[in-house]
């Protein structure tokens, strides 16, 4: 069955670093696009980031251009978000997602459990 | 920057029940729209893709409808495991790919 376990969630200052890591399996992650999504305490869900199934096409929100960076290993069958200079408003459980099969990615069919990052001081 | 407005903001009601949730597209785009079910402590699960599609193992009671900017869930017959909240997401002609999520609407026990 499809599984996605996210790690590397913590606290971390205003300013900071973290790795948030995705481990896939129960399916070819090489054939699938990937996301990553974000949900603040209390609050709704938010689309940070998309990469294609090769790498070769990425995608971020305006709020973590520039700042977070999507990435992905096919071989170790994982998916990686680096976010650096972290602000308050980045805490948010993080939810690694599968997106739909095939070149029109149009959903998010699969998720993870989420890892949460507190950024706090 | 596409908006999706769900109402309403929560729905009070009880076990075999109808419940009708609705989403709204501040601009017509695509028939691309995907409704998720969310338990406190948990991760999202998709139920409806591409407006009316069932997702696997989604029962029958949950169904979607619409087109351009006005989208409807519909749960036929409330269980009580159907008491969470729902989001609607859209996704923007491409490129680049953008995906926007409702601000969601909880079903509640009355």
């Amino acid at each position: 069955q499809v599984q996605l376990v996210e790690s590397g969630g913590g606290l971390v200052k205003p300013g900071g670093s973290l790795r948030l890591s995705c481990a896939a399996s129960g399916f070819t992650f090489s054939d699938y696009y990937m996301s990553w999504i974000r949900q603040a305490p209390g609050k709704g869900l938010e689309w940070v980031s998309y990469i294609s199934s090769s790498g070769s096409t990425i995608y971020y929100s305006d709020s973590v251009k520039g700042r977070f960076t999507i990435s992905r290993d096919n071989a170790k069958n994982s998916l990686y978000l680096q976010m650096n200079r972290l602000r308050a408003e980045d805490t948010a459980v993080y939810y690694c997602a599968r997106i739909n099969y095939g070149g029109n990615p149009t959903h998010f069919d699969y998720w993870g459990q989420g890892t949460l990052v507190t950024v706090s001081s | 920057e596409i908006v999706l407005t769900q109402s309403p903001a929560t729905l009070s009601l009880s076990p075999g029940e109808r419940a009708t949730l609705s989403c709204r597209v501040s601009q017509s785009v695509s028939s691309y729209l995907a409704w998720y079910q969310q338990k406190p402590g948990q991760a999202p699960r998709l139920l409806i893709y591409d407006t009316s599609n069932r997702a696997t193992g989604i029962p029958a009671r949950f169904s979607g409808s619409g087109s351009g900017t006005d989208f409807t869930l519909t749960i036929s017959s409330l269980e009580p495991e159907d008491f969470a909240v729902y989001y609607c997401q859209q996704r923007t002609n491409w490129p680049p790919v953008r995906f926007t999520f409702g601000p969601g609407t909880k079903v509640d026990l009355k």
